[in-house]
């Protein structure tokens, strides 16, 4: 069982906005800014998209976009576009030697 | 340009030790602002995180071990007494100092049976 809690899935049509949620607790998500968001398409390795809650690496679009309230991490994508149907997974540091807690994951369906 | 590369055996037998390198080309092991690790995904699930060299995951800390060796700028995994739940496809990894993965490996599929 993950640490962190995401829905398993969301979807969107084209040209929507989607949030996808990451719940964690006072420990993880709620105590630090170490928030990342991955993504994974099918038989290929996780992408960073968002690191420290809200930046973009360079080259991933802005429309990803991160956030925070409290426990809760949140990645929303906006515009949506076929090539965004991919797996996402969030992350946060947990502060003790476990380190690093991975969310569930969700698989985002473009309509 | 950062790559990493993961080699090993696709196939372990249970009970006995996986053994897993990964090679890094482009940037120095050595460098202090990044530390090197795993993660694994079972066929079909989410992703896992194993360690890297200084912390590992603590449901598999007694079985991990993961190690450098800077002259060859490499790292390795060793993950003993395996069972079937520890199939998985093993991604090696670069890690920030803030966590964040930004650097993948291609993985590798490791299936346990005998």
């Amino acid at each position: 069982q993950s640490a962190l809690s995401q829905p398993p899935s969301a979807s969107g049509s084209p040209g929507q906005s989607v949030t996808i949620s990451c719940t964690g607790s006072s420990s993880d998500i709620g105590g630090y800014n170490y928030v990342s968001w991955y993504q994974q398409y099918p038989g290929k390795a996780p992408k960073l998209i968002i690191y420290e809650v809200t930046k973009r690496p360079s080259g991933v679009p802005d429309r990803f976009s991160g956030s925070k309230s409290g426990n809760t991490a949140s990645l929303t994508v906006s515009g949506l576009q076929a090539e965004d149907e991919a797996d996402y997974y969030c992350t946060s540091y947990t502060g003790n030697s476990n380190l690093v807690a991975f969310g569930g994951g969700t698989k985002l369906t473009v309509l | 340009q950062l790559q990493l590369q993961e080699s090993g055996p696709g196939l372990v037998k249970p009970s006995k030790t996986l053994s897993l390198t990964c090679l890094v080309s482009g940037d120095s092991i050595r460098s202090g602002s990044f530390s090197w690790g795993w993660v694994r995904q079972p066929p079909g699930k989410g992703l896992e995180w194993i360690g890297t060299v200084s912390y590992y995951n603590l449901s598999l800390k007694s079985r991990v071990t993961i190690y450098l060796d800077s002259s060859k700028n490499q790292f390795f995994l060793d993950l003993s007494s395996v069972t079937a739940a520890d199939t998985a496809i093993y991604y090696c990894m670069r890690q920030g100092m803030t966590t964040a993965i930004d650097h993948w490996g291609q993985g590798i599929l490791v299936t346990v049976s005998s």
